[in-house]
This record gives C-alpha cells, sequence and structure tokens, in this order.
C-alpha cells in the first residue's frame, strides 16, 4: 500500500515567521510530487510541484525534495493570515496517472 | 472562467436515490481525474480518463459507481443507490497529459453530496 504521510498539526506560526510543512512517501520509484493548498469547504489548489532533488522557488513557496530519503517539504516565507490552511502533499505513482495524497497539514499563521 | 467547473455544486439526496455529476475540465486538457473526499482526509482517486477511454478504476469503487466521457470533453460520475457512505466530496481534475509537459493536475469546485 503506498502511502504519503503527513503530521496533521495544527501547525501555529506568527505573521512573518518562516512555515515549514514535512511530508514522507513510501513509493521509491516516484518522481513526482505536489503540494495542495486547500480552504475549509474548498477543493485543492495546487502550489507547487517539484521532479527533481533540491529546491525549488516560486515567491514566497519553496519546495524540497529529498528522493534518497523519500522526503518532501514545503517553505512559506513571511507567512500571512492568508496561508491560514490545510496543505496537501500528493505524489504522482510511477508507472500510474493517479496522485496520492496525504491527509493534510493545518496550518493556521496568527497576527 | 476557464478553469475545471463542476455541475451542480451540492446535492442533498435520500438513500436509495440515483445522482449524476457532471465535470467539464480546462479546454484542450485530455486528461480526466474523478477523486473524492472525505472530512479530515485527503483525495482518494476513484478514476481517470484519456480523451474518451477509461484508463483506470480504483479497486475500491464499488460496482454502483459508473463514470463516462463519451466525446472526451466532459465527463458525468452516476452514482446508484446512493448509501449514506457516499456523502463526500466529489472533486473533478484535468490534466494536459500527453500534449502538456507536466503531470500537474488541477482541480475543480467540486461537488458536495449528502445523502440522508
Amino acid at each position: 500500500q503506498k502511502e504519503v504521510e503527513q503530521n496533521s498539526g495544527p501547525l501555529s506560526v506568527p505573521e512573518g515567521a518562516i512555515a515549514s510543512l514535512n511530508c514522507t512517501y513510501s513509493d521509491r520509484g516516484s518522481q513526482s510530487f505536489f503540494w495542495y493548498r486547500q480552504y475549509s469547504g474548498k477543493s485543492p489548489e495546487l502550489i507547487m510541484s517539484i521532479y527533481s532533488n533540491g529546491d525549488k522557488e516560486d515567491g514566497r513557496f519553496t519546495a524540497q525534495l529529498n528522493k534518497a530519503s523519500q522526503y518532501v517539504s514545503l517553505l512559506i516565507r513571511d507567512s500571512q493570515p492568508s496561508d491560514s490552511a490545510t496543505y496537501l502533499c500528493a505524489e504522482l505513482i510511477y508507472n500510474t496517472d493517479k496522485l496520492i495524497f496525504g491527509t493534510g497539514t493545518r496550518l493556521q499563521v496568527f497576527p | 472562467d476557464t478553469g475545471v467547473s463542476q455541475d451542480p455544486r451540492h446535492k442533498i439526496t435520500k438513500r436509495g436515490q440515483n445522482v449524476t455529476f457532471r465535470c467539464d475540465p480546462i479546454s484542450e486538457h485530455n486528461r480526466l481525474y474523478w477523486y473524492r473526499q472525505t472530512l479530515g482526509q485527503g483525495p482518494e482517486f476513484l478514476t481517470y480518463f484519456q480523451n474518451e477511454a477509461q484508463l483506470e478504476k480504483s479497486r475500491l469503487l464499488s460496482d454502483r459507481f459508473s463514470a463516462e466521457r463519451p466525446k472526451g470533453s466532459f465527463s458525468t460520475l452516476e452514482i446508484q443507490r446512493t448509501e449514506q457512505g457516499d456523502s463526500a466530496m466529489y472533486l473533478c481534475a484535468s490534466n494536459a497529459g500527453l500534449a502538456g509537459s507536466s503531470y500537474e493536475q488541477y482541480f475543480g469546485p467540486g461537488t458536495r453530496l449528502t445523502v440522508t
């Protein structure tokens, strides 16, 4: 059973701080990973995709992938209250076209 | 708006009734996916299409569920003889597939089903 694991949180950070969200996965063959943001009652919104080891930056967001250790992380710099949401980590299962999601980490950014 | 659209956004039905949901993918996206999400969980894969061909269906999916994409554009998901356990958010996503250079899937707003 291929799994993606995330700490459910909540992760509470003050406004302006760096929020660090982590995710581990079990399928060593997976090559593609994604971070989605989901506000309460809404659908997931794609924030970042990462396919190679190392860091990928997009604005205030940085995704990190370490295939040897099988973890993916998302850093949010200068966190804002509007970043308060659940962040879902997903992997694209190798040789298929389906995403496997973690249960999500709830982030709370307080003023 | 050129994103993924879903209809209806909310559906309340009585146990035993049939329901059908519709999804319109992003224009020119040839891959379309259905997921289901319950409270506190991440989305769970149900099935997906490449154009009109249904390429994979989750083994967890009951025979009461069927999906179609007859002309390779919009898709429908039907649930027959609904049960209370079918209450969930049904999400549709699309991807450019072979025509694109990424594996990114973009979700629609979802259809929230409540079975009473």
